[in-house]
């Protein structure tokens, strides 16, 4: 299993970013998937989650109305759609696949891709 | 919403010595209960899911038991590559938590 993540770097609060993550070495259409991000010295914060199909979405309140969560079955990616973005949402963003459907442990990581958020 | 908690934040230990870590809820997530371990400047390992079922590839030092409210992490002989944070999360209901971590160093 290889989950390799890209999109971060410095944008403007208020701006836009869109994380990828291209997963390979399972059958990616069948498993959950998830977002948990990592502020600079802090814990781990669950993001996001989506079906294996994409049809169900889940949102941490922090991110709702702001993050979309969707995949692309036929190019086994996960993707994350940053809009209006805050200070507060600088982070390490982690791809995770589940254990199983959505909702369920996170079995694999990527190594995260950091987001700045900075004037 | 439920709350995660995990004591203690710190717990010092000397290799080969047995480490206790504690995570709490605030209600029930009956045995959906995960550990993760995360070492600096690394991704986060699955270690226990469903209260005490270990991951793939983990050693059976690591064990773990609870249900309901009332979890806890077990490393029953501490190797150097133990040394690390250690964070519960519930999976019961939505939003998924995580809790606050232990961070496990060298006494």
């Amino acid at each position: 299993v290889q989950l390799l993540e890209s999109g971060g770097g410095l944008v403007q609060p208020g701006g836009s970013r869109r994380l990828s993550c291209a997963a390979s070495g399972f059958t990616f259409s069948i498993y959950g998937m998830s977002w948990v991000r990592q502020a600079p010295g802090k814990g781990l914060e669950w993001v996001s989650a989506i079906s294996g199909s994409g049809g169900s979405t889940y949102y941490a309140d922090s991110v709702k109305g702001r993050f979309t969560i969707s995949r692309d079955n036929s190019k086994n990616t996960l993707y994350l759609q940053m809009n209006s973005l805050r200070a507060e949402d600088t982070a390490v963003y982690y791809c995770a696949k589940d254990l199983a459907t959505e909702g369920t442990p996170h079995e694999y990581w990527g190594q995260g891709t950091l987001v700045t958020v900075s004037s | 919403e439920i709350v995660m908690t995990q004591s203690p934040a710190t717990l010092s230990v000397s290799p080969g010595e047995r480490a206790t870590l504690s995570c709490r809820a605030s209600q029930s997530v009956s045995s959906n209960l995960a550990w993760y371990q995360q070492k600096p400047g690394q991704a986060p390992r699955l270690l226990i899911y469903g209260a005490s079922t270990r991951a793939t590839g983990i050693p059976p030092r690591f064990s773990g038991s609870g249900s309901g409210t009332e979890f806890t992490l077990t490393i029953s002989s501490l190797q150097s590559e133990d040394f690390a944070v250690y964070y519960c999360q519930q999976y019961n209901n939505w939003p998924l938590l995580f809790g606050p971590g232990t961070k496990v160093d060298i006494k």
